[in-house]
């Protein structure tokens, strides 16, 4: 099957600064990739969609200016977690779709913790 | 709610029990698939059945789709203490003009040696 992967695995940083993960498609071309944010014990919340070479479309209630999301090109989209706090720490996972398929490939997750 | 919904929200059993979870979702979809998930991990994709089809299964997973009624199953049978873990089912839903996964509420599952 597909394979996406998320860098880094973790991460912590201090509250006021930004984050940057990466979400890469390594043996396919992912013209759509998904954010997803996953607190303790809940399920997983999709934050955005992003198509390879435009904006990405945000989900109600997620800030668009605090969670920057770059889909430059068919292997690689980042998410930017801007002016990070202490409630942003949580578990990002990316996804990925090809053109021709339905089916989303997850990567395994990258767990935020801002101190 | 982007979320579909699960149930029962945690469930606890025996090893060697069947465990059963439900999911429901609210939109027209072309698959569902279910995930597990152990604690702080990634996810791990158990089985996707499509939209024309009724049941799959895979080793000791039956999964069932009932499309009418918008909701799926997950069966676990002969559990193990190894399969403890929370199971998400997650739904391939059109939702303005576009295809994505929106994820169930989830179902933690302990299974007690």
């Amino acid at each position: 099957g597909a394979v996406v992967s998320q860098h880094p695995s973790r991460v912590i940083c201090k509250s006021g600064t930004s984050v940057k993960i990466e979400c890469r498609s390594l043996d396919f071309q992912a013209t759509t990739m998904f954010w997803y944010r996953q607190f303790p014990k809940q399920s997983l919340m999709l934050m955005a969609t992003s198509n390879e070479g435009s904006k990405a479309t945000y989900e109600q209630g997620v800030e668009k200016d605090k969670f920057l999301i770059n889909h430059a090109s068919l292997t690689l989209s980042t998410l930017t977690v801007t002016s990070a706090h202490p409630e942003d720490s949580s578990f990002y996972i990316c996804s990925a779709r090809g053109a021709r398929s339905y089916e989303q490939y997850f990567g395994p997750g990258t767990r935020l913790t801002v101190t | 709610s982007q979320q579909g919904e699960e149930d029962p929200q945690a469930l606890s059993i025996q090893e060697g029990e069947n465990a059963t979870m439900n999911c429901s979702y609210k939109t027209s979809i072309n698959n569902l698939q279910w995930y597990r998930q152990n604690s702080g991990r990634g996810l791990v994709h158990l089985i996707l059945i499509r939209s024309n089809e009724r049941e799959k299964h895979s080793g000791r997973l039956r999964v069932t789709l009932d499309t009418s009624k918008k909701s799926s199953s997950l069966l676990i049978t002969a559990s193990r203490a190894a399969d403890t873990a929370s199971y998400f089912c997650a739904t391939d839903a059109r939702v303005e003009g576009t295809y994505k996964y929106i994820f169930g509420t989830g179902t933690r599952l302990k299974v007690l040696a």
